[in-house]
């Protein structure tokens, strides 16, 4: 079964501190991760996909395969990044595997 | 511009009293998603549709329906809300999810059951 993993509910960080969002999962194949973003009263959107090994607003995860993590990363945090944060995972390649989503992480930047 | 749009924002209903959410996309999307999300809580799948092919979860209650009359419109039908159904509805809409697709999501549909 799909089951994505977010240790924290909320996370409280200085402006200028370097951020780590935690996220496990499990899955028998080979996943595919996403960091999902939902600013406050926006909808959820993507934030970056691990496939693309992209830097999405100072944002990086990186996809351990051994640990079965897909942590999201930013050197130094701004006031702006303040939201709730969403590790998902899809099944991959077959087309009709839906995101299974994890509880999320309110990320808090202190000015 | 919104390409996932749901109707209504806010909705308000009695408890066993049926009601219907709807949800529509301009992107032409083959595959269409409805989330139940209650407070800090993940957004739990319920169903989803792969064009005309309906994909039911396993522990969706059967008070949940769905209907997708054609690719721009889709609807959750609760047939007799009970309290516990009060939470955050979102629709989302994606190509056939892959490694460089995503998913959009609609603002959500608060349904409050009184």
């Amino acid at each position: 079964a799909q089951r994505v993993t977010q240790p924290e509910k909320l996370l409280s960080v200085f402006k200028g501190a370097p951020v780590e969002l935690k996220c496990n999962y499990s899955y028998s194949g080979s996943p595919e991760l996403f960091w999902y973003v939902q600013y406050s009263r926006q909808r959820l959107q993507l934030l970056l996909r691990h496939i693309s090994r992209e830097s999405i607003k100072g944002f990086t995860a990186d996809l351990n395969k051994g640990e079965t993590s897909f942590h999201l990363k930013k050197p130094f945090a701004q006031e702006e990044d303040s939201a709730m944060y969403y590790c998902a995972l899809s099944g991959g390649w077959s087309g009709n595997t839906p995101l299974v989503f994890g509880k999320g992480t309110r990320l808090s930047v202190i000015a | 511009d919104a390409m996932v749009i749901q109707n209504p924002r806010y909705q308000v209903t009695q408890f066993g009293k049926p009601v219907t959410l709807s949800c529509s996309q301009t992107l032409n999307h083959n595959v269409m998603y409805w989330y139940q999300q209650k407070s800090s809580q993940a957004p739990k799948l319920l169903f989803h549709y792969y064009d005309k092919d309906f994909n039911n979860e396993a522990d969706t209650p059967d008070n949940f329906q769905s209907r997708r009359p054609n690719t721009s419109f889709c609807f959750l039908d609760i047939r007799s809300p009970g309290l516990g159904d009060a939470a955050m509805y979102l629709c989302a809409t994606s190509p056939p999810l892959g490694r460089y697709t995503e998913a959009f999501f609609g603002q959500g549909t608060r349904l409050t059951v009184v």
